[in-house]
């Protein structure tokens, strides 16, 4: 399958502050990028999705994308406990409808 | 309203025994995927369907197959489970490359 990586983490940060989720991806074609958050045992449930380079921001969470360096990135800002989860970058790789995802990272927000 | 149902919740089957999870949706969306996930891994592609295109990935076990009699049904068969094939199974749709997928809530398959 599509390489897709992530640092599994975890990845600790108290309450307040900037969580910095970083995947890198090997699929020089693909086109879209989607961050899923996923709790223990539950499915995962989409975040956001970047297509263009640049920055989107939704809310507490912006996606970073550069193309050229095979990364994108999501900061959430102001991070809460109710964070505290497993985060999955997932690629569309190019001109195809499979969807590949990276193993997660996992992030606890310390009250 | 769940969008993308999954049956049964959980599922316990015996070695070598064939089972079928099954995995419904209301979306009207043309792909839909089947994912194994094992405790603490990446979500892995089994593969998926474009309407009635079906798409296998390169690395899915022969054991793994699948059914797509309609745009609002799919299946997934495990002809012989074995005990590495206990998982949580996920069911996504969505309507085409470039879009959001829905995912049902799983199904937990134990292996006995």
């Amino acid at each position: 399958q599509k390489e897709v990586e992530q640092n599994s983490g975890p990845l600790s940060v108290p309450e307040g502050a900037i969580a910095s989720l970083n995947c890198t991806y090997s699929d020089r074609g693909s086109q879209s990028f989607f961050w899923y958050r996923q709790y223990s045992g539950k499915s995962p449930e989409l975040i956001m999705f970047i297509y263009s380079n640049g920055d989107k921001e939704d809310g507490r969470f912006t996606a970073q994308l550069n193309k050229a360096s095979q990364y994108v990135s999501l900061l959430i800002r102001d991070s809460q406990p109710s964070d505290s989860a497993t985060y999955l970058c997932a690629v569309n790789g190019a001109g195809a409808n499979n969807l590949f995802f990276g193993t997660g990272t996992r992030l606890t927000v310390i009250p | 309203d769940a969008m993308v149902i999954q049956n049964p919740r959980y599922q316990v089957t015996q070695f070598g025994k064939p089972v079928t999870l099954s995995c419904s949706q209301t979306l009207n969306h043309n792909v839909m995927y089947w994912y194994q996930q094992k405790s603490s891994q990446a979500p892995k592609l089994l593969f998926h369907y474009y309407d009635k295109d079906f798409n296998n990935e390169a690395d899915t076990p022969d054991n793994f197959q699948s059914r797509r009699p309609n745009t609002s049904f799919c299946f997934l068969d495990i002809r012989s489970p074995g005990l590495g094939d206990a998982a949580m199974y996920l069911c996504a749709t969505r309507v085409g490359r470039n879009t959001e997928a829905f995912f049902g809530q799983g199904t937990r398959l134990t292996v006995v």
